[in-house]
C-alpha cells in the first residue's frame, strides 16, 4: 500500500517569507508526528496529531511555527517568517491509534527546506 | 545526559561478521523501543520494534532489550555492504507517543 507522502520534497525560500509544507498519512493511521533532522542534530520532536484530540505542540521551536490537520488525514506545517536556523529536512510519520497494539511509526520521505 | 545515546561510530565490520549497536536511555518509563535505519539523503525506515525485555529477532535482525540496565541493542547477522548506513535507536517518551532518537551509529561493512 502507499506510504506516508509529503510534498514538496524540496523547498528553497528566502528569509522572513512563510513556507507550507504537506503531510498525507498511511491510509488508517489516525497519529500523525512532524519531526526535522538539521544537519549535525538529531531527530527532534516538533508536533503530534491524534483523532480529534488537542495537538501535542511542546516540540515546536517557537511561534512562528504551526501545522494543522484537517479532516482527520493531510496535515500541513506552516512556518511563518523562516529563518536560517530553519533550514533542515522536516520529516512526517504516521502510525494507528495508541492502544492498539502497535505505535511503530512509519516516516515520509521528508522535505528538505533550505532558507537563504 | 542526552535522553538516548549512541556511540556515533563508524563501526565497521566486514562482510558477513555480526553487527552489534548498542543504545542506552534515561527515561525508566519508556515503553516503546524502535531501530530505525537511515540511509544516506534518505527518510528513517522501521527496521525493529522491541516492547517487553529479552530478544526478538527478525531475520538476519535481532533486536535486545533490557529496561532494568535502560539498554537496547541491535544485532545485524551476515552484515552485507548494503547494511551500510546510520542506524537510529528510539524510544518513546513517558507519557507521550513522540519520540525520542538517539544522534544515530553510523555502520560501515566492508566487502
Amino acid at each position: 500500500g502507499a506510504g506516508v507522502s509529503q510534498s514538496p520534497s524540496n523547498k528553497v525560500t528566502e528569509k522572513g517569507k512563510d513556507v507550507e509544507l504537506r503531510c498525507d498519512p498511511i491510509s488508517g493511521h489516525t497519529a500523525l508526528y512532524w519531526y526535522r533532522q538539521s544537519l549535525g542534530q538529531g531527530l527532534e520532536f516538533l508536533i503530534y496529531f491524534q483523532g480529534n484530540s488537542a495537538p501535542d505542540k511542546s516540540g515546536l521551536p517557537s511561534d512562528r511555527f504551526s501545522a494543522e490537520r484537517t479532516g482527520g488525514s493531510v496535515s500541513t506545517l506552516t512556518i511563518q517568517r523562516t529563518q536560517q536556523e530553519d533550514s533542515a529536512v522536516y520529516l512526517c510519520a504516521s502510525s494507528l491509534a495508541p492502544g492498539t497494539g502497535s505505535d511503530e511509526q512509519f516516516f515520509g520521505p521528508g522535505t528538505r527546506l533550505t532558507v537563504l | 545526559q542526552k535522553e538516548v545515546e549512541q556511540n556515533s561510530g563508524p563501526l565497521s565490520v566486514p562482510e558477513g561478521a555480526i553487527a552489534s549497536l548498542n543504545c542506552t536511555y534515561s527515561d525508566r518509563g519508556s515503553q516503546s523501543f524502535f531501530w530505525y535505519r537511515q540511509y544516506s539523503g534518505k527518510s528513517p525506515e522501521l527496521i525493529m520494534s522491541i516492547y517487553s525485555n529479552g530478544d526478538k529477532e527478525d531475520g538476519r535482525f535481532t533486536a535486545q532489550l533490557n529496561k532494568a540496565s535502560q539498554y537496547v541493542s541491535l544485532l545485524i547477522r551476515d552484515s552485507q555492504p548494503s547494511d551500510s548506513a546510520t542506524y537510529l535507536c528510539a524510544v518513546t517518551a513517558t507519557g507521550f507517543q513522540k519520540l525520542v532518537f538517539g544522534t544515530g551509529t553510523r555502520l560501515l561493512v566492508s566487502p
